[in-house]
């Protein structure tokens, strides 16, 4: 049984520019969380997907957006990058569209925006 | 608003001993879980141990424990006979029974001294 990998690693962008960070989800699981995780603070929810549809959004702006695939990968994209995105931006994925059973983090993926 | 408050930023024990880490929350919700997350510095978190609301007994994994106080919104986590790997960031987390996503506190960062 694979775990959740996200790629890349680490990633360094420009202000205006545009990224995209990949999850991989555990065998089994049709959803994906994203969260976004501010130095120093808990993790922020910014959007889930099941079954290829975004079942929920936190209180991120537009210019955040995601994919789900046949596959249950996923893709997080934000555009117009701003400094405030850095972050570390961790997926997690589970089953069933809930959050009530456990979720399986990915080791994240460290973005600093300059 | 549902929040979840740690305010404890720091704790500090010796190899061996107990740990107490506290959690309050808010929230209107009747049904929802509660979650203690680790993330080490590889920064993957992991789920230490679950608590649904409905459930008065108090969860426990090996050497783990929480106190579950439902009519003082408490939720804290006590590790007992501490160890060098328990090192690490710890997050409180909540979920309404329906919801499809994690609220997190703001972690306490837990060091174990040899």
């Amino acid at each position: 049984e694979t775990g959740v990998t996200q790629s890349p690693t680490h990633l360094i962008k420009t202000r205006g520019q545009q990224v995209t960070l990949r999850c991989s989800s555990q065998s089994g699981h049709n959803t994906v969380s994203w969260y976004q995780q501010a130095l120093g603070q808990g993790p922020q929810f910014i959007f889930q997907y099941y079954r290829e549809e975004e079942n929920g959004r936190g209180n991120f702006p537009p210019r955040f957006s995601g994919l789900q695939f046949p596959n249950y990968s996923s893709e997080l994209n934000v555009n117009a990058l701003e400094l405030d995105d850095s972050a570390l931006y961790l997926c997690a994925s589970s089953v069933g569209g809930r959050t009530s059973y456990e979720q399986y983090f990915g080791p994240g993926t460290r973005l600093t925006v300059t | 608003a549902q929040t979840v408050t740690q305010s404890q930023p720091e704790m500090s024990v010796q190899e061996a001993e107990t740990v107490t880490l506290s959690c309050t929350y808010d929230t209107s919700e009747s049904n929802y879980y509660l979650f203690w997350y680790k993330q080490p510095p590889s920064r993957q978190m992991i789920l230490v141990i679950r608590q649904e609301a409905y459930k008065q007994q108090n969860a426990t994994e090996n050497r783990f424990s929480v106190n579950f106080q439902k009519a003082a919104k408490s939720f804290s986590l006590k590790i007992s006979d501490s160890q060098l790997g328990d090192t690490a960031m710890y997050f409180c987390a909540f979920t309404p029974s329906s919801s499809y996503k994690l609220i997190f506190g703001s972690g306490t960062r837990l060091l174990v001294r040899p």
